[in-house]
């Protein structure tokens, strides 16, 4: 089974501090995503990677980076958190040659911004 | 621009009800794919269906079934003699051929009541 974990399920943080979340699949994905959920809005992606070293924004990218130093880590960074970016988020990935286009998603992390 | 809109915000049902979830998308891609997530209140989503634009075929999956319309641009998602482990909330999400960047649509929340 695919397999794609996220460092925390629970975060809380306060206003200007560097956040890390970190994304680790383990069935050699080439594309990473993430996404944040909020009530009201669905899934919005944030950044998206298709291989390692390689960066793609999304729809919301402003304040936020990512990184991709081996392909089965994906690494969101907020680099000074504000209230505003509490939120779910969900990390995802899929491989070039998946079957379905399915995406696999990890179970998420509730990060609150205080 | 592509958009997928759930317009039911929530739904609430007793159990054993057949109930219906909406979804209408908008592209200007002639290849595209269509998907269902459901998203349990555990966090994680779960991959249910996915369509091509080329097959209009219904799909039937045990109590799950699926309607696809490109005459109105419409990928309704039915569940007959829904239960209460149904209670979730749906998404529905549409990529465009050839890339693997998802576009949800808001979700709906579906409660089953026993």
């Amino acid at each position: 089974d695919v397999k794609v974990t996220q460092s925390s399920r629970y975060l809380v943080k306060r206003t200007g501090e560097k956040v890390f979340l970190e994304c680790v699949q383990d069935m050699d994905h080439e594309n990473m995503f993430w996404y944040r959920q909020d009530p009201g809005l669905g899934l919005r992606l944030i950044y998206f990677s298709y291989d390692v070293k390689m960066k793609e924004k999304g729809d919301i990218p402003e304040g936020y980076s990512v990184s991709r130093e081996k392909k089965e880590r994906f690494s969101l960074i907020l680099e000074s958190a504000s209230t505003n970016q509490t939120s779910m988020y969900l990390c995802a990935s899929i491989g070039v040659l998946a079957v379905n286009n399915e995406q696999f998603f990890g179970p998420g992390t509730r990060l609150t911004v205080l | 621009a592509q958009k997928v809109t759930q317009a039911q915000t929530e739904i609430s049902v007793v159990e054993k009800e057949d109930v219906t979830l909406d979804c209408v998308y908008e592209t200007r891609d002639t290849t595209y794919y269509l998907f269902w997530y459901k998203q349990p209140p555990s966090g994680e989503l779960v991959f249910l269906i996915r369509r091509n634009s080329f097959d209009e075929q219904n799909e039937i999956s045990g109590r799950y079934s699926w309607n696809f319309q490109k005459s109105t641009s419409s990928f309704n998602f039915t569940i007959t003699a829904s239960q209460v482990v149904d209670s979730a909330v749906y998404f529905c999400a549409l990529s465009q051929g050839g890339s693997e960047k998802l576009v949800f649509g808001k979700g709906t929340k579906l409660t089953v009541n026993p």
